[in-house]
C-alpha cells in the first residue's frame, strides 16, 4: 500500500522568509509525485509534479521541490514567501498505472506573517 | 489549461432533501472523474471514481445508495446526495483526468460547500 506523510500540520513564517514543507512517501512500486495548493473555499491547483528525469522540479509561483529516492522525500521549498502564499498545501502520489487515484497527504497549512 | 467547473459552489437545504452537484470538464474529455469529500482542516477523502458509461467505483465505507454518481457523457459527472442529513454537510470536490494516464495531473473543480439544516 502507498502512503504520504506530511509531518507539519502548520508552518508559520514571516513574509520574505524561506520555507520548506516536508513530504515523505511510502510505496513498493514506482509513483508520480505532486504538490497541490488549496486556497480557502476553493479546489486544488497543481503547483508542480515529478515524473522522471531531473530530481529538482520547478513549479508555479516560485515554488520548487526535490525528489530524493533514497529518503523517499519530496519536500517543497520557496526562497521568499509572500502573503498571497497563505494556503493549504497537499503532497500527493499516484501509481504508474493509468487513471490511478491520488493518495493525498494530510496537508500543511502555511501561514505568512507580515 | 484544462478547466473543471463545479456547480453549485454553495448550497443550503433542509434535512431530507436531495442535492445534485455537477462537475464538468470544459475544454477536454474526461473518461474518469473523481469525487472527494473534505472535512474542515483535513485532507481530501476519495469517495468514488466515476467512469463514463459505466457504474462508479465506490471506496470502502461510502454508501452508494446515499451518494449517487452518474457519468453520462465525457464532460459531465453528477453527484446526488440523497435524503441529506446534517452529517452530510461537508465540502465536496470533483476532479478529472485528461487522457494519458496517471502521469497527467488531475484538474480540480472549485468545490461545493453543502450545508444541511
Amino acid at each position: 500500500a502507498q502512503s504520504v506523510t506530511q509531518l507539519d500540520s502548520q508552518v508559520p513564517v514571516f513574509e520574505e522568509a524561506p520555507v520548506e514543507l516536508r513530504c515523505n512517501y511510502s510505496s513498493s512500486v514506482s509513483v508520480y509525485l505532486f504538490w497541490y495548493v488549496q486556497y480557502p473555499n476553493q479546489g486544488l491547483q497543481l503547483l508542480l509534479k515529478y515524473l522522471s528525469g531531473s530530481t529538482l522540479v520547478k513549479g508555479i509561483n516560485g515554488f520548487e521541490a526535490e525528489f530524493n529516492k533514497s529518503q523517499t522525500s519530496f519536500h517543497l521549498r520557496k526562497p521568499s514567501v509572500h502573503i498571497s502564499d497563505t494556503a493549504e498545501y497537499f503532497c500527493a502520489v499516484t501509481l504508474y498505472s493509468s487513471a490511478s487515484k491520488i493518495i493525498f497527504g494530510s496537508g500543511t497549512r502555511l501561514s505568512i506573517r507580515p | 489549461g484544462a478547466v473543471v467547473s463545479q456547480h453549485p459552489s454553495w448550497v443550503i437545504c433542509k434535512s431530507g432533501t436531495s442535492v445534485k452537484i455537477e462537475c464538468r470538464s470544459l475544454d477536454f474529455q474526461a473518461t474518469t472523474m473523481f469525487w472527494y469529500r473534505q472535512f474542515p482542516k483535513q485532507s481530501l477523502m476519495l469517495m468514488a471514481t466515476s467512469n463514463e458509461g459505466s457504474k462508479a467505483t465506490y471506496e470502502q465505507g461510502v454508501e452508494k445508495d446515499k451518494f449517487l454518481i452518474n457519468h453520462a457523457s465525457l464532460t459531465l459527472s453528477t453527484l446526488t446526495v440523497t435524503s441529506a442529513h446534517p452529517e452530510d454537510s461537508s465540502f465536496y470536490i470533483c476532479s478529472a483526468h485528461t487522457s494519458g494516464g496517471a502521469n497527467q495531473p488531475q484538474h480540480f473543480g472549485d468545490g461545493t460547500r453543502l450545508s444541511i439544516l
